[in-house]
């Protein structure tokens, strides 16, 4: 039973570039929440997703945008980014009504922006 | 708001004896959940634990239990005999409750735990 998968696992930018990270939730779980872990902070919470909407957001600015799939699936999109948005993006999936006390997170994928 | 503190942002530990992290939160809600996780530099965050605030016990996983002292809002985790693989970065998290839960998690800061052989 494979856990959470993210891809990549690493990704160089420069700024003012767009980006886009995937993944895929465990199985059995629908519902996809994402995070954003600046270098030795706690993870801050940016959006989740559930039934292929967002359900709930975070202080996060419109350049973060996400979507997700029918396979419950899901995508992080950031565009323009900025110097600042250097972090480990992390993402997890729980099941969704009711989310329960399961919070599997995947690996992450650490973005760097030149 | 709800928010998670964590003031020890490093400890050491020797290998074999118990460890204390503490984590204390803030929340006006009478539903919630609490969590710890453990991140190693690999970075992936692992579950270790989970507390609901209307459960009576303290909940145990292994070597792992958690001190739940709700009157006093605390969830202290408690690695009995340490290992050397516990070196990590240990995370307190809250998930909001009520009827709009949504199971988003608010992190503490952290602690780095490091184990002496």
């Amino acid at each position: 039973d494979a856990g959470v998968t993210q891809s990549p696992t690493h990704l160089i930018k420069t700024r003012g570039q767009q980006v886009t990270l995937r993944c895929s939730p465990k199985s059995g779980h629908d519902t996809v929440s994402w995070y954003q872990q600046a270098l030795g902070q706690g993870p801050q919470f940016i959006f989740q997703y559930y039934e292929e909407e967002e359900r709930q957001r975070g202080n996060f600015p419109d350049r973060f945008s996400g979507h997700q799939f029918p396979n419950y699936s899901s995508e992080l999109n950031v565009n323009a980014l900025l110097l600042g948005d250097s972090a480990l993006y992390l993402c997890a999936s729980s099941p969704g009504t009711p989310p329960g006390n399961e919070q599997f997170f995947g690996p992450g994928t650490r973005l760097t922006v030149l | 708001a709800q928010k998670i503190t964590q003031t020890q942002p490093g400890m050491f530990v020797q290998e074999k004896e118990a460890v204390t992290l503490d984590c204390t939160y803030d929340t006006s809600d009478q539903s919630y959940g609490l969590f710890w996780y453990k991140q190693p530099s690999s970075g992936e965050m692992i579950f270790l634990i989970y507390q609901g605030s209307y459960d009576e016990q303290n909940a145990t996983e292994g070597r792992y239990s958690l001190n739940f002292q709700k009157a006093r809002k605390s969830a202290n985790l408690v690695i009995s005999a340490s290992q050397l693989g516990d070196s990590a970065m240990y995370f307190c998290a809250m998930r909001e409750g009520g009827s709009s839960n949504t199971g988003k998690l608010i992190f503490g800061q952290g602690t780095t735990l490091q184990v002496k052989p």
